[in-house]
């Protein structure tokens, strides 16, 4: 069964601080990743999209991505207090482009 | 990105009862999902909206408990067909392709008494 891990949290960073959130996934042929961000009530939100090994880089955001380990991360740089929220990982294997989600991280940042 | 919207976004039902949820893009778009978030849980796919014939569905999901339609290449519904308690949740769709990125909609918040 294709998985993807990610810790519960809750992660709380101060403001203006790192916050890393790191997401495992089982399948070694998964095709893309992932990050979303839902915010208490709301619909998840697209906020990176990553396929190639390396980083991506979008503003505060970086996303990295190690194939061969497989795990993917997310970097929040400068961490404001209206990042808190919960934010999932996903992972599209080749089957028809299907998401499967991880748990979620919860993440607080602390003013 | 598509712009989504979903119809109701909110309901508050009766244990029986079926309830359908419509989801509309601004565009054509090939994939359609749906999507349950359980409270406190992550998301879960439903199934694959199929344009001109049958929903795919996944494991634990089926077309009788389920049903779903898709017209056209902008639209589709989901029906929760004689709720129980248990199917309280968000349901969302969302559109997009293959290794592509996906978006979703706003979603409906469903309380079954």
């Amino acid at each position: 069964q294709k998985e993807v891990e990610q810790n519960s949290g809750p992660l709380s960073v101060p403001e203006g601080a790192i916050a890393s959130l790191n997401c495992t996934y089982s399948d070694r042929g998964s095709q893309s990743f992932f990050w979303y961000r839902q915010y208490s009530g709301k619909s998840p939100e697209l906020i990176m999209f990553i396929y190639s090994n390396g980083d991506k880089e979008d503003g505060r955001f970086t996303a990295q991505l190690n194939k061969a380990s497989q795990y993917v991360s997310l970097l929040i740089r400068d961490s404001q207090p209206s990042d808190s929220a919960t934010y999932l990982c996903a992972v599209i294997y080749n089957q028809g482009g299907k998401l499967i989600f991880g748990q979620g991280t919860e993440l607080s940042v602390k003013p | 990105s598509a712009v989504i919207s979903q119809k109701p976004s909110r309901d508050i039902c009766q244990r029986g009862t079926s309830l359908t949820i419509q989801c509309q893009v601004d565009s054509q778009v090939t994939m359609m999902f749906w999507y349950r978030q359980q409270p406190g849980q992550s998301l879960t796919l439903i199934a694959t909206a199929n344009q001109g014939s049958e929903a795919t569905y996944e494991s634990g999901f089926v077309i009788d408990k389920f049903p779903i339609s898709r017209p056209n290449l902008t639209f589709s519904t989901l029906t929760v067909s004689n709720m129980s308690p248990e199917d309280s949740s968000i349901y969302l769709c969302s559109v997009g392709g293959f290794s592509s990125e996906q978006f979703f909609g706003p979603g409906t918040r469903l309380t079954v008494l």
